[in-house]
Parts: C-alpha cells; sequence; structure tokens
C-alpha cells in the first residue's frame, strides 16, 4: 500500500532557529515527491518538486533533499520566520501520467518569538 | 502561479440536501481533482478526471458523489445527500500534466448540519 509518513507530528522552534521535517514513503513505481506548506484554513501551496534523479532543490530558505534508495526526503527551513509556522506536507506521486497524489499527515510547525 | 478559484468558499447545508462545489478551470490545465480534509486530519484524495472522464477514484467517493465539467465550464463535484461526516475542506487542485505542479484552490469549508 502506497504510505507517506512525516515525522514529526508537530514542532515549536524559536524564531530564527533552523529545523528540519522528515518524510518516508513507501510509493512505487515513484514519480516525484513534493512539499507543500499548508496555512490553516487554505489550500496547500507547492514549496518544491523533485523528481527521482534530484538530491536536493531549494527555493529561499527551504531546502528539500531526496533519497531515492531510502526512500526519504527532508525538508529544511533556515532562519526561521514567524509567517513559517503552518503545516508542512510531504507528497507523493506513484507514477507518470494522472495517478493521484500520496498525502503525509503533515508536520505542524510552530514558531515563536 | 496560476490562480484556482473554488466557489463557494464556506457552505452550510443541513443532514440529506445536495451540495455542488464549484471549481474554475484554467484552459491549458488538463487534469482535476478533487480532495478533502476533514479538520485535524489529512489531505485524501477523491477523483481525478481527465477529458471529460473520471480517471481515478478512491474509496470515499461512493454513489452519493460525482464530477463533471459541463460545456468545458466549472468543474463541480456534487454530494448528492449530504451526511455529517462530508463536513470538511474540499480542496479542486489542477495540474497541466500528471507529473507537474499541482495547484490547489482555497477550498469550500462545507458544514452539515
Amino acid at each position: 500500500k502506497n504510505q507517506v509518513e512525516q515525522s514529526p507530528q508537530s514542532l515549536i522552534i524559536l524564531e530564527g532557529k533552523n529545523c528540519t521535517l522528515q518524510c518516508n514513503y513507501t510509493v512505487s513505481p515513484f514519480s516525484n515527491l513534493r512539499w507543500y506548506k499548508q496555512d490553516t484554513g487554505r489550500g496547500p501551496v507547492s514549496l518544491t518538486i523533485m523528481t527521482f534523479s534530484e538530491n536536493t532543490k531549494s527555493n529561499g530558505r527551504y531546502t528539500a533533499t531526496l533519497d531515492a534508495d531510502t526512500k526519504q526526503s527532508s525538508l529544511h527551513i533556515t532562519a526561521s520566520q514567524l509567517s513559517d509556522s503552518a503545516s508542512y506536507i510531504c507528497v507523493v506521486s506513484a507514477e507518470s501520467g494522472n495517478t493521484p497524489l500520496v498525502f503525509g499527515k503533515g508536520t505542524r510547525l510552530s514558531v515563536i518569538a | 502561479e496560476p490562480e484556482v478559484t473554488q466557489t463557494p468558499s464556506h457552505q452550510v447545508t443541513q443532514m440529506g440536501q445536495e451540495v455542488i462545489l464549484r471549481c474554475v478551470p484554467i484552459s491549458n490545465h488538463l487534469y482535476f481533482y478533487w480532495y478533502r480534509q476533514i479538520l485535524g486530519q489529512k489531505v485524501e484524495f477523491l477523483v481525478s478526471f481527465y477529458n471529460n472522464e473520471i480517471s481515478e477514484k478512491s474509496e470515499i467517493f461512493d454513489d452519493q458523489f460525482s464530477v463533471e465539467r459541463p460545456d468545458g465550464s466549472n468543474f463541480t463535484l456534487k454530494i448528492r445527500s449530504t451526511k455529517l461526516e462530508d463536513s470538511a475542506m474540499y480542496f479542486c487542485a489542477r495540474t497541466r500534466t500528471g507529473t507537474t505542479e499541482a495547484f490547489f484552490g482555497q477550498g469550500t469549508r462545507l458544514t452539515v448540519v
């Protein structure tokens, strides 16, 4: 069964600190892995999308890594800001075409002053 | 980033009533998806729609649900006879292809009373 597991479930950090969120997946065959940011009551917004051949990808203060061999990904946030408080969702696409995305439960990040 | 518009933003309905949720299409986006997110839970796939046909659906998408895109206009999700457990955020998502960025709408919050 295709699954995406994320850890930690929730995280509280001080403003300005860095943090790393983890994602493990058992989706096969793998097409791509995405990280989304979801503010409460809003739709998910894409941060990065990575294919099999990509090991790392950055988007501003967000850096995602992918190890397709171990089926693990991480999202690193540097110099956190209060506005980074949100749920971060790891999403994996099983194969090309119109296969639906498989969502993780997300990590709830709270950045405090 | 292309805008994805959903209407209404919030709908309250009595149990047993029919509701129609709408998603405004972008001409070069061929794949449409509906997802739902029950409060506090992860995003769940409902159905994917391509070339005016359902291409895949989940176990959640039972006979009470239907989707259509009449005359190339709005992409709609209909729930024929709502139940209390249908209360959730419903997100429309669209992509140009199955492997490119998925853009989510802001969602429709459905409350069944």
